[in-house]
């Protein structure tokens, strides 16, 4: 079975600066999906980036961007030029490639707080 | 339109209560969740339905039963729940499911379930 480790419970970083947030998973598989969802106070899981395993580029979206190291199995969320708004619980998510397989896998998250 | 929607946004019910959680997407999605989410903990799925079938079920308490009318509607059907269940239920939706790409699941509101 597929697990998803998030090592920082919770951090904070000052606003504007930026943040990188851990995640690390175990597979056999060689075909997966990675994903980072923040979820605020307001409870609604948002989706913020997505990896393909395959794939050897690191995704970015605006502010967001990824460090994917496939052979180590780590996947961070780095945070560039924090804002209030980013201030939610993060969750890192991991899917399998298999036909059919549609079950997500969360880490356990890390509260991210931003500090004016 | 990239909304799930669910209703109620709060339920309180007793443990004797029959009452149903309803999720509804109009993006074409093709399979959708429900996820039980205790409080500062990640989701955990339920269910899956695939083209309107079930097609994973968590080992779900039968006091949990769901149902899939249409592409675009969900329910949870709840009865004779434990203080236990009390937890925010998350419906998601995701497109084309089973055709080897892991297509991102959109998440709902939440229902906040209280069982008294």
């Amino acid at each position: 079975a597929q697990t998803v480790t998030q090592s920082q419970p919770e951090m904070s970083v000052q606003e504007a600066e930026t943040v990188t947030l851990s995640c690390t998973y175990d597979t056999s598989e060689s075909d997966y999906y990675l994903f980072w969802y923040k979820q605020p106070p307001s409870r609604q899981m948002i989706l913020v980036i997505r990896q393909e395993a395959y794939k050897q580029q690191n995704a970015t979206e605006n502010r967001f961007s990824v460090n994917f190291q496939k052979a180590a199995k780590s996947f961070s969320l780095k945070i560039s030029d924090s804002q209030l708004g980013d201030a939610a619980m993060y969750f890192c998510a991991y899917r399998s490639g298999a036909f059919g397989n549609e079950k997500l896998t969360f880490g356990t998250g890390t509260r991210l707080t931003i500090i004016p | 339109d990239t909304e799930v929607t669910q209703t109620p946004k709060h339920l309180v019910m007793g443990m004797t209560n029959k009452k149903s959680l309803k999720c509804e997407q109009h993006m074409g999605h093709r399979a959708m969740y429900w996820y039980k989410q205790k409080a500062k903990k990640p989701p955990e799925l339920m269910f899956v339905y695939s083209y309107e079938k079930l097609s994973i079920n968590e080992s779900v308490p039968s006091r949990f039963s769901p149902e899939c009318p249409n592409s675009s509607l969900l329910n949870l059907h709840l009865h004779a729940l434990q203080p236990e269940d009390s937890a925010l239920y998350l419906c998601a939706s995701s497109q084309n499911p089973g055709q080897g790409v892991a297509y991102e699941q959109y998440f709902g509101p939440g229902t906040r379930l209280t069982v008294t």
